[in-house]
């Protein structure tokens, strides 16, 4: 099944450097998701992008989706310590009847 | 918040009993999905619900079960508990039948551990 794979597993910055994470997938999607989640607690979606689309603005997020490299990147600009969390993609897998999730980014953010 | 309320929150249970764990999803919200995160590891897909009746399933054993009623809220039952079941549950919903092409709205979860 098709799913994708973060890269890096784990991430440490300093408040207000930026934060890029990868993910790449391995068949054909409609859209990808990315998510947070903070420790123990529940997914919030932060934005999703359409196959259609390349790049992607929410607030201090961008997404890019590279359809012909099986690619997208989340990068978080000006980073604060509220950030640090665990960040997740996620592709429908074929046939589109669930979401699967990569094993995520943990991202730390030093104060 | 997302309006998907999950309980309990924590519990813990020995090898062999059996749990339900209940999901309220979103109003509106026709569809529910269960995930099970193992500590460390990305949210794992169990199944989903559509209108009471199950139309997608992970790669769980039988002894996971679930129901949709009518309102829309879930559970989610687990018979002879393992220890590799102890992990954090996760109910998301959303108002498609196919949820892959859309946001998923999750609750924070019940987190299970297994004696």
């Amino acid at each position: 099944s098709q799913q994708g794979e973060e890269d890096p597993q784990a991430l440490s910055i300093q408040e207000g450097e930026n934060a890029t994470m990868n993910c790449s997938y391995k068949t054909s999607i409609n859209n990808l998701q990315w998510y947070r989640q903070n420790s123990g607690r529940g997914l919030v979606h932060l934005i999703l992008i359409r196959s259609n689309e390349r790049e992607k603005h929410s607030g201090r997020l961008r997404v890019t989706l590279d359809t012909s490299k099986k690619s997208s990147s989340l990068l978080i600009t000006a980073s604060r310590a509220a950030d640090t969390a665990s960040y997740f993609c996620a592709t429908p897998n074929t046939g589109g009847f669930k979401t699967i999730f990569g094993a995520g980014t943990r991202l730390f953010v030093k104060a | 918040e997302t309006g998907v309320t999950q309980s309990p929150t924590h519990l813990i249970k020995t090898r062999g009993q059996q749990v339900t764990l209940r999901c309220s999803s979103q109003s509106g919200h026709n569809t529910v999905s269960w995930y099970q995160q193992a500590l460390g590891q990305g949210p794992q897909f169990i199944f989903q619900y559509y209108r009471e009746e199950e139309n997608g399933r992970g790669n769980f054993p039988p002894r996971f079960s679930g129901l949709q009623f009518p309102n829309y809220s879930s559970e989610l039952n687990v018979n002879a508990l393992e220890l590799d079941d102890s992990a954090l549950y996760l109910c998301a919903s959303s108002s498609t039948s196919r949820i892959g092409t859309g946001e998923l709205f999750f609750g924070e979860g019940s987190r299970l551990t297994v004696l």
